[in-house]
């Protein structure tokens, strides 16, 4: 079983604060995510790697950065946290084949 | 790039009963579309998928169905069940690295 997991579950932070969140998977897969999920929004991808050191931009990377200097971690950074930041934040990976998954999602609320 | 949208937004049923939800796409190019359940407070699964080289695809009491020529495809649920209640999300396959655009997602409850 693929495990995908992330730093917290719940994370509280201020704004303007520096925001680091974690994944980690163990499955050995290229390609990482990151999304954002929203009521009513979906699930809006953010930034994506598909190697270590390489990175793309997704579909809404303002204010957000990620850093993946192992194969098995993908960070994704905050450098100046706002309140329209409040979100849930899903980590996904995927292998060889286009099944993706999911960690279990940081829900972040910021004050 | 590819752009999917999904519906409805939230979708009643009572038990024992079908359930649809649709999803359109614009790549053409897309060839590979998946839907994805999310239970309360978990995170999201994949139940099944379709490749655009078949037209339908079934698992026991889920089926998805696919015209490239309309670009849309379906999410079918039979004989739905309490425990059938979650979030679905469908979702399009952008161009390379195996990368997904979601729908906006539907709620469905299921009444027993």
């Amino acid at each position: 079983d693929v495990k995908v997991t992330q730093s917290s579950r719940y994370l509280v932070k201020r704004t303007g604060e520096k925001v680091f969140l974690e994944c980690v998977q163990d499955m050995d897969h290229e390609n990482m995510f990151w999304y954002r999920q929203d009521p009513g929004l979906g699930l809006r991808l953010i930034y994506f790697s598909y190697d270590v050191k390489m990175k793309e931009k997704g579909d809404i990377p303002e204010g957000y950065s990620v850093s993946r200097e192992k194969k098995e971690r993908f960070s994704l950074i905050l450098e100046s946290a706002s309140t329209n930041q409040t979100s849930m934040y899903l980590c996904a990976c995927t292998g060889g084949r286009n099944e993706q998954y999911f960690g279990p999602g940081t829900r972040l609320t910021v004050t | 790039g590819e752009n999917v949208e999904q519906h409805p937004s939230t979708l009643s049923v009572q038990e024992g009963d079908s359930a649809v939800i649709k999803c359109t796409y614009s790549d053409s190019a897309s060839n590979y579309f998946p839907w994805y359940k999310q239970e309360l407070g978990k995170r999201p699964q994949l139940i099944i998928d379709i490749r655009s080289n078949v037209g339908e695809k079934k698992d026991q009491r889920i089926a998805v169905t696919l015209n490239k020529t309309a670009k849309h495809f379906s999410l079918h649920i039979t004989e739905t069940q309490p425990e059938d209640s979650a979030v679905y999300f469908c979702a399009g396959e952008n161009t390379g690295f195996q990368k997904l655009v979601f729908g906006t997602g539907t709620r469905l409850l299921v009444s027993p």
